[in-house]
C-alpha cells in the first residue's frame, strides 16, 4: 500500500526560526517519486519540489532545503529563516511507479508570526 | 506560458441544481486531474484523465459525479442533484503524462450548495 504521513498538524513560529516539516512515506515500489507543495491563504497549490527515489542528494533552494533519506522512508522539509510570507499548508505527496495517480499526505498548516 | 485555468471561480447553488465545473489544462498537457478539498481538509482525489479516456475515475464519491474531456484538452466536471455536502473548493491539475509528472494546479472553484 501507498501513504504518505505527516504527523505535523499544525505549527507556529516566530519570524527568522529554522522550521522541519516532516513527511513519511510508505510504498513497495523501488521507483517512486516525492513531492512538496504549498498551499498560502489564497488556495492556490504551489509545486516547490520533485525528487526521485534514486537520488538522495538534499536539494538546497534558497531558504529551503529537503532531506531524502530512504532508509527512515522520510523526506523532510526545512525552512530556514522563516517569514511571514511562509505561512502557508504545506503537502507532502508521493507517486510509485505501479500507480496513475499522487498520493497525498494531509498537511502541515504552517504559521509564522511577526 | 498560461497555466491551468478554471472557471467559475465561484459557485452558489441551490440545493437540487445541477452544476458545471471546467478545467482548462496548460497546453500540452496530456494528463488531468480533478481533486475536492474540503474546508480545512486534505486532497481528496476524484478522477484522472489521460487524453480523453478515465483510466481512473475511483474518487468519485457518487453517480451525481461525472467528468469529460474533450479534444485532449478542457474537461468539465458535473455534479447533479447538488447536496449541501458536496460545497468543496474542486481543483483540477495538469501534468505532461500521468504517474509521476509533476502537477500543476489551477486555482479551484469554490462551491456553495445551500
Amino acid at each position: 500500500a501507498q501513504k504518505v504521513t505527516q504527523a505535523q498538524t499544525e505549527i507556529s513560529v516566530v519570524e527568522k526560526e529554522d522550521v522541519t516539516l516532516d513527511c513519511v512515506y510508505e510504498t513497495r515500489d523501488t521507483t517512486y517519486y516525492l513531492f512538496w507543495y504549498k498551499q498560502p491563504p489564497s488556495g492556490e497549490l504551489v509545486f516547490l519540489i520533485r525528487r526521485n527515489s534514486f537520488d538522495e542528494q538534499n536539494e538546497i533552494s534558497g531558504r529551503y532545503s529537503w532531506n531524502f533519506q530512504k532508509s527512515t522512508s522520510s523526506f523532510n522539509f526545512t525552512i530556514t529563516a522563516s517569514q511571514v510570507v511562509d505561512s502557508a499548508v504545506y503537502f507532502c505527496a508521493l507517486s510509485a511507479s505501479s500507480i496513475s495517480k499522487l498520493i497525498w499526505g494531509l498537511g502541515t498548516s504552517l504559521a509564522v508570526n511577526p | 506560458g498560461a497555466g491551468v485555468s478554471q472557471s467559475p471561480s465561484n459557485k452558489v447553488t441551490e440545493k437540487g441544481k445541477d452544476v458545471e465545473l471546467r478545467c482548462d489544462p496548460i497546453s500540452g498537457h496530456t494528463a488531468l486531474y480533478w481533486y475536492r478539498q474540503s474546508l480545512g481538509q486534505g486532497l481528496e482525489f476524484l478522477i484522472y484523465f489521460q487524453g480523453n479516456s478515465a483510466p481512473d475515475k475511483s474518487g468519485l464519491p457518487s453517480d451525481r459525479f461525472s467528468a469529460e474531456r474533450t479534444g485532449g484538452s478542457v474537461s468539465t466536471l458535473t455534479i447533479q442533484r447538488t447536496q449541501q455536502e458536496d460545497s468543496a473548493v474542486y481543483l483540477c491539475a495538469s501534468s505532461l503524462a500521468g504517474g509521476p509528472e509533476t502537477q500543476y494546479f489551477g486555482p479551484g472553484t469554490r462551491l456553495l450548495v445551500l
